[in-house]
């Protein structure tokens, strides 16, 4: 099983749609981060979360971290096609004998039509 | 004034044969990565180097070996290529204190046949 759970996999939704990813952990998580990928290409770093009900915006999209710091959701608010992409949530899983690393969920293709 | 790049951007071979990605950063950055990104676009850490010294080295089969012959440059070489060794592998580097931090490379699309 993952240690990420992304959800839904994949989003289909009308422009000027309001729409919401979660991405969750059985594990107390370090650090949360949002990234979206277009097609063929790298990530982007979108936002960071790290304290335990901690909310960011940017433009139209919203991230919280809930108080426990296991689940996240990234909210769009009046989706536009420029939105579309695969967006995955990232959580820094600090381990003691390798080091803090990235893990990231299985990401969320998310179109919107016109 | 790419800041990570990765050649080739597409790489079509034979099942059996040896291949090499390179990758390079110009930021400064004393962390690298490879990451796979197999067909459903799950993104999975392969490999971190940190100032030139393995420091992750995920569950991956033996015929893939990182090579760092400075703290810019990260390339991968892979032996005995197999089919399922078809996705898109991605570069990125970070500072080594702010992980989330990372910069991607473009990506390279392997197709092994």
């Amino acid at each position: 099983s993952q240690e990420l759970e992304q959800s839904p996999q994949s989003l289909i939704v009308q422009e000027g749609k309001n729409l919401t990813i979660n991405c969750t952990s059985s594990k107390t998580l370090y650090g949360l981060y949002w990234y979206k990928q277009k097609y063929g290409e790298g990530l982007i770093f979108l936002m960071m979360l790290q304290k335990g009900g901690e909310e960011k915006s940017h433009e139209k999209i919203t991230a919280k971290l809930d108080e426990k710091k296991q689940q996240s959701s990234l909210h769009i608010t009046a989706s536009q096609p420029s939105h579309a992409g695969i967006y995955l949530c990232g959580a820094d899983m600090a381990r003691e004998t390798s080091g803090s690393r990235l893990t990231f969920g299985e990401g969320t293709q998310l179109t919107v039509n016109p | 004034d790419t800041a990570v790049s990765q050649t080739p951007k597409y790489l079509v071979t034979q099942m059996g044969n040896d291949k090499s990605i390179k990758c390079e950063q110009n930021l400064g950055h004393d962390t690298m990565y490879w990451y796979k990104q197999d067909s459903k676009k799950f993104l999975k850490i392969m490999f971190s180097y940190n100032n030139k010294e393995l420091i992750i080295n995920e569950t991956v089969p033996n015929r893939f070996s990182p090579k760092s012959p400075d703290k810019a440059h990260l390339n991968l070489h892979i032996n005995s290529l197999e089919l399922g060794d078809s996705a898109v592998y991605f570069c990125a580097s970070s500072p080594w204190d702010r992980i989330y931090e990372q910069y991607f490379g473009p990506g390279t699309r392997l197709t092994v046949t």
